[in-house]
């Protein structure tokens, strides 16, 4: 089935910009999704379509995707981005919803 | 607006079964597919099957294949899942996820924690 790669954990100061990346097969021709997840609580959606933002999620969170590397952009992060972020793809050939397995975010 | 509200914590035995419910307000039940997702203690989100509301068609991932089954209930705008033969390592929060228009999970409800120990 389909694997979604992701780096384990980042790490970066407040006001610098965070890139999160989700590698995959050809991820470029599929639709790529984003969630974020703080501690304790239930993920929420940040990114869909590969760049589009939810109503309420801030212009700071865009998305990019192309090839075999889709990406997350948070820019000027904040203490509060500290979080779980976690992509996610429909793979049509099994039919099949697949998630990356995470990334944590960690605001120094 | 969209609310998925799921029942409360479980502790199960080894061997035992547990039945959670997912209920929907705040849109047409009947016009999004709803999807569960667990997540076992410190781990990642993974899918583990889908149900449409409209017909009750049901997939499930392999390696629930034999021990889950999802249902709904239109009347009450109501999805349960049932996991059967429950072992520890089934330990995970499960989460009711809405399918959007396209391929994403744009509402998730709260999260039901299931505890199987002896």
């Amino acid at each position: 089935s389909y694997v979604l790669t992701q780096p384990p954990s980042v790490s970066l100061a407040p006001g610098q910009t965070a890139r999160i990346t989700c590698g995959g097969i050809k991820i470029g021709s599929k639709s790529v999704h984003w969630y974020q997840q703080r501690p304790g609580q239930a993920p929420v959606l940040v990114v869909y379509d590969d760049s589009d933002r939810p109503a309420g999620i801030p212009e700071r969170f865009s998305g990019s995707n192309s090839g075999n590397t889709a990406t997350l952009t948070i820019s000027r992060v904040e203490a509060g981005d500290e979080a779980d972020y976690y992509c996610q793809v429909w793979d049509s050939s099994s039919d099949h919803w697949v998630f990356g397995g995470g990334t944590k975010l960690t605001v120094l | 607006q969209v609310q998925l509200l799921q029942s409360g914590a479980e502790v199960k035995k080894p061997g035992a079964s547990v039945k959670i419910s997912c209920k929907a307000s705040g849109y047409s039940f009947t016009s999004h597919y709803i999807h569960w997702v667990r997540q076992a203690p410190g781990q990642g989100l993974e899918w583990t099957g889908k149900i449409n509301p409209t017909s009750g068609t049901t997939y499930y991932t392999e390696k629930f294949q034999g021990r889950i089954t999802m249902t709904r209930d239109t009347s009450t705008s109501t999805v349960y899942l049932e996991l059967n033969s429950l072992r520890s390592e089934d330990t995970a929060v499960f989460y009711c996820v809405r399918l959007a228009d396209t391929y994403y999970f744009d509402y998730w409800g709260q999260g039901t924690l299931v505890t199987v120990s002896s």
